[in-house]
């Protein structure tokens, strides 16, 4: 089973600030890196699917990037409303598996 | 809009079996995939299972493999066809919230959207 590793588990942060966030696996899974974002009381909303595209109406202050292990998503400029918990999840290998996650603070 | 609208909360005692539905909304399910997924409190999501609505066709985790059963109920032609996710032998640690999800057409794609996610409670 391939695990991934999600770093740090939580980012405290101002609107307006950047944020990075890392995503490791335990083995190359290429680009099948996906991003979640969830909030509290609400199902997951997916962000960006197969490393750096964005799905559909995600602003593009969202951005991934990486390939092999190592993953990064980086919000240019906290909205308000970024503040979440982020999820990422490998679709290379069965089971697929997600991330433990980081939460985004104010 | 595609949106999945799942079942309500379930509470049920250790040693029983629960069922969950997920039904599409605002698009026919054939020829998609319906993975389900759960979220135990403090826990990361954990995929359960994938059936292929158009020809039945399942996959399941390991970890649920003989516990967990995905179907659906009506041909997948019509658009009220509902996904069903049945887990057996609960024990507490099954209290999570229950998510389904579409990945279209792909086995492994990624999830969207999701359901509202459903509550189920294992407590004696």
């Amino acid at each position: 089973e391939i695990v991934l590793t999600q770093s740090p588990a939580t980012l405290s942060l101002s609107p307006g600030e950047r944020a990075t966030l890392s995503c490791r696996a335990s083995q190359s899974i290429t680009t099948y890196l996906v991003w979640y974002q969830q909030k509290v009381g609400q199902a997951p909303r997916l962000l960006i699917y197969d490393v750096s595209n964005r799905a559909t109406g995600i602003p593009d202050r969202f951005t991934g990037s990486g390939s092999g292990t190592d993953f990064t998503l980086t919000i240019s400029s906290l909205e308000p409303e970024d503040f979440a918990v982020y999820y990422c999840q490998q679709r290379y290998n069965w089971p697929l598996t997600f991330g433990g996650g980081t939460q985004v603070e104010i | 809009q595609v949106q999945l609208v799942q079942s309500g909360a379930e509470v049920t005692k250790p040693g029983a079996s629960v069922k969950v539905s997920c039904r599409s909304s605002g698009y026919t399910f054939a020829r998609n995939i319906i993975q389900w997924v759960r979220q135990a409190p403090g826990q990361r999501l954990e995929w359960m299972g994938w059936i292929n609505v158009g020809n039945e066709n399942t996959k399941y985790s390991q970890k649920f493999r003989g516990r967990v059963t995905i179907a659906r109920d009506t041909p997948a032609s019509t658009s009220a066809t509902t996904i069903y996710m049945e887990l057996s032998s609960l024990t507490s640690e099954d209290t999570a919230v229950y998510y389904c999800a579409t990945s279209r057409g792909l086995p492994n794609g990624w999830f969207d959207p999701w359901g509202q996610g459903t509550l189920v409670t294992v407590s004696s």
